[in-house]
């Protein structure tokens, strides 16, 4: 059974900051690494996909992924207030997505 | 991405009743959507695969008799509440496989009175 993990946090960081939200996963059959961004009573959208090994960059974004350590995570940079929201990885190896319960992020002004 | 719509975006309804929630693929045809279903505070939930011109694939611990799913032509799949009750009070929401990657619907909030 996949699983994937995520601190629930709340995870504070002052506006201006890097946030660093991390997963990990117990799937080594797994091909395709998502972040998706829920705002309180929306729906996730996408914004980045993973396939392989190192970073990917998207403005403000960078996913790392480290198949060897089952290990993705999500930078962003210079944080704003609007960044807050809850953090959805998710993966997929050829099935449907499999999804984290969510880190919660907190940017403060 | 794809564009993915949701009606109705929120709905009340009295326990007993059956709701029919639909989602559509606006700019391409999809044979596959995914349900899922969202209580508060926790993730995602898949319920079921809704596959065009064949039956839905229902997700272990889903009731498909009370979940009805119908993927009525390669742009619509519709997901029906049957006899809702309070416990099925949640945000249902659909998705579509586009490439590597799968877009959400704007959800639909169902609560049950």
């Amino acid at each position: 059974q996949k699983e994937v993990e995520q601190n629930s946090g709340p995870l504070s960081v002052p506006e201006g900051a890097i946030a660093s939200l991390n997963c990990t996963y117990s799937d080594r059959g797994s091909q395709s690494f998502f972040w998706y961004r829920q705002y309180s009573g929306k729906s996730p959208e996408l914004i980045m996909s993973i396939y392989s090994n190192g970073d990917k960059e998207d403005g403000r974004f960078t996913a790392q992924l480290n198949k060897a350590s089952q290990y993705v995570s999500l930078l962003i940079r210079d944080s704003q207030p609007s960044d807050s929201a809850t953090y959805l990885c998710a993966l997929t190896g050829n099935t449907p997505l499999v999804f984290g319960k969510g880190t919660r992020l907190s940017v403060i002004a | 991405g794809a564009v993915v719509s949701q009606h109705p975006s929120r709905v009340i309804c009295k326990s007993g009743t059956s709701v029919k929630i639909e989602c559509r693929s606006l700019d391409f045809q999809a044979t596959t959507m995914f349900w899922y279903r969202q209580f508060p505070k926790q993730s995602l939930m898949l319920m079921a695969t809704s596959n065009e011109g064949s039956k839905a694939t229902y997700e272990q611990g889903v009731e498909k008799d009370k979940f009805l799913i119908n993927h009525a032509s390669l742009t619509l799949s519709t997901l029906t509440v049957t006899s809702a009750h309070p416990e099925d009070s949640s945000f249902y929401i659909c998705s579509v496989p586009y490439g590597t990657e799968q877009f959400f619907g704007p959800g639909t909030r169902l609560t049950v009175l």
